[in-house]
């Protein structure tokens, strides 16, 4: 069965940086796009960014886009996400999701992120 | 930024219907999909393409395109579908994805 496994959420600072990771089974990684998606407490969903199979097309969010990379590794069966310049907006859950055509038809548990002093 | 909205809640007895609404500019271009989100718990995916079901998901779970409006309906609501739903889509080029601000559906 597909499983997709978040990691790295936690406790950084205002400027900080940290990296999830989402490791994925069940299913042929290298096949798919994957995509971050997040949660702020108590509030909507709010799409990150996605990244092909190969990993040669990449999207961000507005509010992302030159802070947060996203990356793979298809021999490790692995989703990255490395967030710098970390503000107090970014605290969330944040799950990885496989897409199908495109849509999110797997989802992880998600990992929480909290950026405060 | 390309938008979609929604309700912020939409309350029903047991057994009617909800529809859950979700508007946007590019939705006559760009397929939408809907997702259930329950307290503590991952969304899961209700429909896609405007109006498929996945398998597993109930019957009673629809959904419909006009214009730039796209509906979710749960026809003979049941308890167990007191959830938050949100709409999914993307922009006009179909490279930038969006989510609506979900809809908190209460069944009285």
């Amino acid at each position: 069965q597909v499983q997709l496994v978040e990691s790295g959420g936690g406790l950084v600072k205002p400027g900080g940086s940290l990296r999830l990771s989402c490791a994925a089974s069940g299913f042929t990684f290298s096949d798919y796009y994957m995509s971050w998606i997040r949660q702020a407490p108590g509030k909507g969903l709010e799409w990150v960014s996605y990244i092909s199979s190969s990993g040669s097309t990449i999207y961000y969010a507005d509010s992302v886009k030159g802070r947060f990379t996203i990356s793979r590794d298809n021999a490790k069966n692995s989703l990255y996400l490395q967030m710098n310049s970390l503000r107090a907006e970014d605290t969330a859950v944040y799950y990885c999701a496989r897409i199908s055509s495109s849509w999110l038809d797997y989802w992880g548990q998600g990992t929480l992120v909290t950026v405060s002093s | 930024s390309y938008e979609l909205t929604q309700p912020p809640s939409v309350s029903v007895s047991p057994g009617q219907t909800a529809r859950i609404t979700c508007s946007g500019d590019a939705l006559p271009k760009q397929y939408a999909y809907w997702y259930q989100q329950k307290p503590g718990q991952a969304p899961v995916l209700v429909i896609y393409k405007d109006s498929e079901r996945p398998s597993g998901i109930p019957e009673r779970f629809s959904g419909s395109s006009s214009g730039t409006t796209v509906t979710l309906t749960i026809s003979g609501v049941q308890a167990e579908d007191e959830a938050d739903y949100y709409c999914q889509s993307a922009d006009s080029s179909g490279t930038l994805w969006v989510f609506g601000g979900g809809t908190k559906l209460t069944v009285l």
